[in-house]
């Protein structure tokens, strides 16, 4: 596609449900990144992936959070027994290499009621 | 390890006066630079970056930045605003390292409003 593509664009989820949400990068990135934004604040750093591999997971908050890219290209985030503070905008990037610039999704908004 | 401060969470301007949306760094070592611009609802779009060559770097919708090693500055310009620029702006860095650069820090971002 022609830029960052998240699924789905809203989430409502349960208190302790399970979520997953979508990331499809430019075709060609192999850098893709996780952000979290929260209201009123700058993006916030997640897990950064090179190829399939995650590269850089310093910023997940705990074992709850968790990434997949298994062939290099689409990226999940899963995140499980989800709490309401999780509610946030989750912003995918990706770039072309490492010292490119990063091009975001819209981003999915998660809800936990 | 690298940090961004963007002074003035909210800047109001009329409409053709000078927008200036400011922005310090903290590294070790130059970083690149760049200017996010976020319209409700929506990601991030690059304005403008920093990475070598000339500093003072122009963006799209006529804005520019001037990258200032000596004051660890990249400050955010455009002549005149227009109604149409009223958004919210982040400046953010990323390390140069082989080893290092992984994620883009980000500001808290500047909500810039234009008083017709």
């Amino acid at each position: 596609g022609a830029g960052v593509s998240q699924t789905p664009s809203n989430k409502v989820t349960e208190k302790g449900k399970y979520v997953e949400l979508r990331c499809d990068p430019i075709s060609g990135h192999t850098a893709l990144y996780w952000y979290r934004q929260s209201l009123g604040q700058g993006p916030e750093f997640l897990i950064y992936f090179q190829g399939t591999g995650a590269a850089d997971d310093s910023g997940l908050p705990n074992d709850r959070f968790f990434a997949v890219r298994p062939e290099g290209s689409v990226s999940t985030l899963k995140i499980q027994r989800t709490e309401r503070g999780d509610s946030a905008v989750y912003l995918c990037a990706s770039s072309l290499r490492r010292e490119a610039e990063a091009f975001f999704g819209q981003g999915t908004r998660l809800t936990v009621v | 390890a690298q940090s961004v401060t963007q002074l003035g969470s909210h800047v109001s301007v009329s409409e053709g006066a000078l927008v200036l949306l400011r922005c310090n760094y903290s590294s070790s070592v130059p970083p690149y630079l760049f200017w996010y611009v976020q319209y409700p609802n929506q990601g991030l779009q690059l304005l403008l970056k920093y990475t070598t060559g000339a500093t003072l770097v122009k963006g799209i919708n006529g804005f520019e930045a001037e990258f200032k090693k000596s004051e660890t500055s990249f400050h955010l310009t455009k002549p005149s605003a227009h109604m149409s620029d009223a958004a919210e702006y982040f400046c953010a860095v990323r390390a140069t390292g082989a080893y290092t650069g992984n994620q883009f820090y980000f500001g808290t971002g500047t909500s810039l409003t234009v008083i017709p």
